[in-house]
C-alpha cells in the first residue's frame, strides 16, 4: 500500500536487550515523526526529522533512545538496554514539506519488554 | 502550544449527530485547532483543522467560537465505525508539524 509502514508490528523482548523498530514513510514525505503511546494515554512525541537531520529530539526520554534517518526516507528507532517501562506502541508518522499539520500515521509497533 | 480540555468519554446513538467539545481557553492568535481520531489498534487519523472560520470536509465539521476559546467537532451522522478516541490539538503555525496529544474523548456510538 501507499501508507506509512512499520515493522515489526509486534516485538517481545527481555529486559536489557537491544531493539530496533523500522518506519517506511510515504514516498516523497520529507518530515518523519516518532511517537510513543502507553495504554490509555495519547501519543507522546519523541523525535522529528526533516530530511536526514533530527530537527527536534526533545521528546526522547533518555540516552537509551536513538533514531536515525540516514537517507532521508526510512527511519530506525533504536532502544538500548530495554526496561519494562519501555513497553508501549511506537508510532511513526510522515508529512510532506510545508504541510499544515496533517500527519499520516502507521499502525505502530507494539513493544513488550518482559 | 496551548493546552486543550476534553471530556473523557461520550455516547452517541447511531445515525445521530455526534458533537464533541474542546476547550482551549489559552489559545494564541496564530494557533490552529486540529482534530484527529484513533480507532482501536490503529494509528491516529487526521480529521480536520481550522484557525478562525468554521470548516467542513467529507468527514466532519469544525465549529470554532468567535473568541476561539472553544470548538466543537461534529460528525453529522455517526456510525458504529466512528467509535474511536477523538483528540483536539492546538498547534502554532510554523515549520514543524509536531503535535502534542492529550488523552482525548472516547466516543462510543451505540446501535
Amino acid at each position: 500500500g501507499a501508507g506509512v509502514s512499520q515493522t515489526p508490528s509486534n516485538k517481545v523482548t527481555e529486559k536489557g536487550k537491544y531493539v530496533e523498530l523500522r518506519c517506511d514513510p510515504i514516498s516523497g514525505h520529507t518530515a518523519l515523526y516518532w511517537y510513543r503511546q502507553s495504554l490509555g494515554q495519547g501519543p507522546e512525541f519523541l523525535i522529528y526529522f526533516q530530511g536526514t537531520g533530527a530537527a527536534d529530539d526533545s521528546g526522547l526520554p533518555n540516552d537509551r533512545f536513538f533514531a536515525v534517518r540516514p537517507e532521508g526516507s526510512v527511519s530506525t528507532l533504536k532502544i538500548q538496554r530495554t526496561e519494562r517501562g519501555d513497553s508501549a506502541v511506537y508510532l511513526c508518522a510522515s508529512s510532506p514539506r510545508g504541510a499544515t499539520g496533517e500527519l499520516f500515521f502507521g499502525e505502530g509497533s507494539r513493544l513488550t519488554v518482559l | 502550544d496551548a493546552k486543550t480540555t476534553q471530556p473523557p468519554s461520550m455516547d452517541c446513538a447511531e445515525g445521530r449527530a455526534a458533537n464533541l467539545p474542546c476547550n482551549h481557553s489559552t489559545i494564541s492568535g496564530n494557533e490552529y485547532v486540529y482534530w484527529y481520531r484513533q480507532i482501536h489498534s490503529q494509528g491516529p487519523q487526521y480529521i480536520i483543522h481550522g484557525l478562525k472560520n468554521n470548516e467542513t470536509n467529507e468527514m466532519a465539521s469544525l465549529i470554532i467560537t468567535e473568541d476561539r476559546k472553544s470548538s466543537t467537532l461534529i460528525l453529522p451522522h455517526a456510525t458504529l465505525r466512528d467509535t474511536a478516541v477523538y483528540y483536539c490539538i492546538v498547534r502554532a503555525a510554523g515549520a514543524t508539524n509536531k503535535l502534542i496529544f492529550g488523552t482525548g474523548t472516547l466516543l462510543a456510538v451505540q446501535p
